[in-house]
C-alpha cells in the first residue's frame, strides 16, 4: 500500500480565497483523522470520521472551516475564506480500530501558506 | 502580532549514548499510550505503544516505560544514532472517546557526533 496520500503537498494562496485539502486513507481503514500542526500549538486534532461518519468535529475552528468524506477512500478539508492565521501544516491519518495497536497512520501532510 | 511561539524542550546526546525522552500526561484514566517520531517534513511515524495495564514494554532499541501514579511516560532509545534526531511526541487515548488521540508538546532530540 502507498500509504496516507495528501494534496497538495504545498499550497500558497492569498487571504480570502478557498482551499481544498484532499485525502486518501490506507485503504481498509475505517478511521480518518485531521490534524493541524503550528510552532504556536503543536499538533491538534481538528476533526475524525469513523466509516465515512464524522464523529467528533470539536477541535475544528470555526465556521471557515468544513470536511467532507463522501466514500471509504477520499475526504477534503476546506477552507472558506482563509486567513493568515490558517497558515500551518494539515495533516491526515487513518487506522483500523481492530489492529493491535490503534496506530494512526500519517500523511506527508499539505503545507498550507494563506498571504 | 502572534505570542510567542511554542518552545520544543530540546535533548542534545552524543552518537552511541542513551537517549530518554519524558512525558508528563494529563487523563489519570487514559488507557492507552503512544510514541511518535516525527522528522523534518514528515509526518509523526508510530514507534512504540503501551497499554495502561502495563508499566513497561520493549521494541527494537526502544523502551517505554509507563509510571501512572504520577502520570509519567518515558521513551528510551539505546545506542542513539544519526537517524533517531527527530522530534518525538507522547500521545494519549481515552477508550471512552473514541479514537481521539491527544498529542504532547513533544522533544527535539539532537543526536551529537
Amino acid at each position: 500500500d502507498a500509504g496516507v496520500i495528501q494534496s497538495p503537498r504545498h499550497e500558497v494562496t492569498e487571504m480570502g480565497q478557498e482551499v481544498t485539502l484532499r485525502c486518501k486513507p490506507i485503504s481498509g481503514h475505517d478511521y480518518l483523522f485531521w490534524y493541524r500542526q503550528t510552532m504556536m500549538r503543536g499538533l491538534e486534532l481538528l476533526i475524525y470520521f469513523n466509516n465515512n461518519v464524522p464523529i467528533d468535529d470539536s477541535g475544528m475552528p470555526e465556521d471557515r472551516f468544513s470536511a467532507k468524506m463522501p466514500n471509504a477512500s477520499f475526504s477534503t478539508l476546506k477552507i472558506q475564506p482563509s486567513e493568515p492565521r490558517d497558515s500551518a501544516v494539515y495533516f491526515c491519518a487513518s487506522s483500523f480500530l481492530a489492529s493491535p495497536s490503534n496506530e494512526q497512520f500519517f500523511g506527508p501532510g499539505t503545507r498550507l501558506t494563506v498571504l | 502580532g502572534e505570542s510567542v511561539g511554542l518552545h520544543l524542550p530540546t535533548l542534545s546526546v552524543q552518537e552511541g549514548d542513551n537517549s530518554i525522552i519524558n512525558c508528563a500526561y494529563s487523563n489519570s484514566a487514559s488507557d492507552y499510550f503512544i510514541w511518535y517520531k516525527q522528522e523534518s517534513g514528515k509526518g509523526p511515524q508510530f514507534i512504540i505503544d503501551i497499554r495502561s495495564n502495563m508499566d513497561k514494554r520493549q521494541g527494537q532499541r526502544v523502551t517505554v516505560l509507563l509510571n501512572k501514579t504520577v502520570k509519567h511516560l518515558s521513551l528510551q532509545i539505546a545506542a542513539t544514532q544519526p537517524g533517531d534526531s527527530a522530534v518525538y511526541f507522547c500521545a494519549e487515548i481515552w477508550a471512552n472517546y473514541g479514537q481521539n488521540f491527544v498529542f504532547g508538546p513533544g522533544t527535539r532530540l539532537s543526536v551529537l557526533p
